[in-house]
């Protein structure tokens, strides 16, 4: 069984400038999550999605932080523009449901300088 | 969201126990109790979950107090590569779709 996919798995870019994160769930998982891991901290719950609706974004920074999920699949998280703080490894998963394991990928590193 | 407390790191020997101790007093009776781990460099992958009954699976076994405020992880015998960053969290099955909310976990150094 295929993973979660994410894409790129580095990116390095300057402050204001924008960039965007793919994911692609497992195939008929229809809850997905996009996290934000800065360096020694556990993961922060940025959005989570059932099937394409947004069930929680209460801790997305929508200044700048935009995600879709068209179609109930795939999934992009957009920044726009990027500060330095932003750097991070973001990293998506799907699937768990309270009593079911959620999967999650290996991650983007972003390096905002 | 109810909230854990984990010690923040531990040391063990190889081949050794391991009991990885998680206190959540406010917890509900709605709530289960979920572990997952994060091996260096790699997305956090999941333990094992329980909600009142001890659990056991490949993986390591749950330990679960009798007033449910507190519970332990216990690797059997653990080897090198379990040495990463262990998370207690619980999830409220009432909720559907309910968060999964990580705090800053144990990390575990396993000695040679």
């Amino acid at each position: 069984e295929a993973g979660v996919a994410q894409s790129p798995r580095y990116k390095i870019i300057e402050k204001r400038q924008s960039v965007a994160f793919w994911c692609n769930p497992i195939s008929g998982h229809a809850t997905l999550y996009w996290y934000q891991q800065i360096l020694g901290q556990g993961p922060k719950l940025l959005i989570q999605f059932q099937n394409n609706g947004v069930v929680d974004d209460s801790q997305l920074p929508k200044d700048r932080f935009s995600a879709e999920r068209l179609k109930g699949v795939d999934s992009t998280l957009k920044i726009q523009p990027a500060k330095l703080e932003d750097s991070a490894v973001y990293l998506c998963a799907s699937g768990g449901q309270v009593l079911t394991e959620a999967f999650f990928g290996q991650g983007t590193r972003l390096t905002v300088v | 969201d109810a909230k854990t407390t984990q010690p923040n790191s531990m040391e063990s020997n190889e081949e050794e126990p391991v009991h990885l101790p998680c206190n959540h007093s406010t917890i509900s009776g709605t709530d289960y109790i979920h572990w997952y781990r994060q091996l260096p460099s790699q997305g956090p992958e999941y333990v094992i979950h329980g909600l009142t009954s001890n659990v056991n699976n490949r993986m390591a076994s749950l330990a679960i107090a009798e007033d449910r405020k507190s519970s332990t992880l216990i690797l059997h015998r653990a080897t090198l590569r379990d040495a990463a960053v262990y998370y207690c969290i619980l999830r409220d099955w009432e909720t559907s779709g309910s968060r999964l909310t990580f705090g800053e976990g144990t990390q575990l150094t396993v000695n040679p």
